[in-house]
């Protein structure tokens, strides 16, 4: 089946950083990506659609200078935490659907990110 | 706004034991119904769905049952192995609109 990857798989930073995670479909295009985040214990809450060629669309509460969201290719988005501070500290997953099929979505392993 | 709550976690059972692991849900229209499962160092895939009352989604062992009537979408297995130790996710879908995830529930399986 199709494969997203997801790089870095883990990542510790300084508090005031910068943290880029790149989310790439291998073996299909993705015209949207969706990054979400996961809590301990809790449920993924989603962040953002990534649109190819287009500004990605954010949930509610989400900070679009916080998150900032590239989605430059049609098998390549990136999340970027600016100014990472602890309370960024958590599990980032994206999912990319295949075309014409938004049930099937296919999720990458995730990055959990630690700031320091 | 649309909900799913989970039993929660951790799970932990004998192979070989049945295993039901609860969803209900909260939502204004018909939403689709999913099971996602995410074993360790993978990430979620899709176990089965339901996109109607009454249907039942299966896949690997597993089934579930869209329940309109008591808004759920319960998870079960008649025999559980050891390799379905994973996190198990239920989550709704309203037409095009985003995924909503239940908190997961964390299932371990004892030879």
């Amino acid at each position: 089946g199709a494969v997203v990857s997801q790089h870095p798989s883990w990542v510790i930073c300084k508090s005031g950083t910068s943290v880029k995670i790149e989310c790439r479909s291998l073996d299909f295009q993705a015209t949207t990506m969706f990054w979400y985040r996961q809590f301990p214990k809790q449920s993924l809450m989603l962040m953002a659609t990534s649109n190819e060629g287009s500004k990605a669309t954010y949930e509610q509460g989400v900070e679009k200078d916080k998150f900032l969201i590239n989605h430059a290719s049609l098998t390549l988005s990136t999340l970027t935490v600016t100014s990472a501070h602890p309370e960024d500290s958590s599990f980032y997953i994206c999912s990319a659907p295949v075309a014409g099929g938004m049930d099937t979505q296919y999720f990458g392993p995730g990055t959990r990110l630690t700031v320091l | 706004g649309d909900s799913v709550t989970q039993m929660e976690g951790p799970v932990t059972l004998s192979e070989e034991a049945f295993l039901t692991i609860n969803c209900t849900y909260t939502a204004t229209g018909y939403p689709s119904l999913f099971w996602y499962v995410q074993y360790p160092g993978e990430g979620l895939q899709l176990l089965l769905k339901a996109t109607k009352a009454d249907d039942k989604g299966s896949n690997k062992g597993f089934e579930a049952t869209y329940r309109k009537e008591t808004t759920s979408f319960h998870l079960e297995k008649g025999s559980v192995q050891v390799s379905d130790s994973a996190v198990y996710f239920c989550a709704l879908r309203q037409g095009a609109q985003k995924l909503v995830f239940g908190q997961g529930t964390r299932l371990t399986i004892n030879p």
